[in-house]
């Protein structure tokens, strides 16, 4: 199974701030990769699809990029409503596989 | 409006048998592939299965293969969980999602315990 580490797992920030997500693949994912953003209490909403394809109604804040093994979520500034959790996922073989996720909260 | 409804959880003994039921509307159900996603409880994600638009191609992680199935009805737009032989690490929350999760049902818990 191809495993996605992620880093790091706890991230504290501020409005405005600009934060990066990391996401590691354990073997090349050929950039079939997606990040996901959830809430307490929701189901994860997509944000990213195939690395750096911004979904319909997802700010452009939101950014993605990366290649082979190595991805990154991008906020450009950090909204009030974008604390949450986020986690990557590949699609590029079976099983498909996520991060553990990153915990994003107010600094 | 794409809508993603579960049903079908709640609580059930270990070895015991649950289907659960995912009801699709606002999209051409017969047009995408599904798949089922669960979370336990205060932990990530894990793919469970996956079936193809048409239901003739099928995927399971090997931690349930051999005791779920998913399948489908699209006459019925509903994608169907037969969960049976369930253990404790079962014990989660069923997301039905449509394709490589652009949308996602609410969710419907189920546990396994004595």
């Amino acid at each position: 199974d191809i495993q996605m580490t992620q880093s790091p797992s706890l991230l504290s920030a501020s409005v405005g701030d600009r934060v990066t997500i990391n996401c590691k693949a354990s073997q090349n994912i050929n950039k079939y990769l997606n990040w996901y953003q959830q809430k307490l209490g929701e189901a994860p909403k997509l944000l990213i699809y195939n690395t750096n394809n911004l979904q319909t109604g997802i700010p452009s804040r939101f950014s993605g990029s990366g290649s082979g093994t190595d991805y990154t979520l991008t906020i450009s500034s950090l909204q009030p409503e974008d604390f949450g959790t986020y986690f990557c996922f590949q699609h590029n073989s079976w099983p498909y596989t996520f991060g553990a996720g990153t915990k994003l909260e107010l600094k | 409006e794409v809508q993603l409804v579960e049903s079908g959880g709640g609580l059930v003994q270990p070895g015991r048998s649950m289907k659960l039921s995912c009801a699709a509307s606002g999209f051409t159900f017969s047009n995408y592939g599904m798949a089922w996603v669960r979370q336990a409880p205060t932990k990530g994600l894990e793919w469970v299965a996956t079936i193809s638009y048409d239901g003739s191609s099928t995927y399971y992680r090997d931690s349930v293969k051999g005791r779920f199935t998913i399948s489908r009805d699209n006459a019925k737009s509903t994608l169907y969980l037969q969960m049976n032989s369930l253990r404790s690490e079962d014990t989660a929350t069923y997301y039905c999602t449509r394709g490589l999760g652009a949308w996602w049902g609410q969710g419907v818990m189920v546990t396994v315990s004595s």
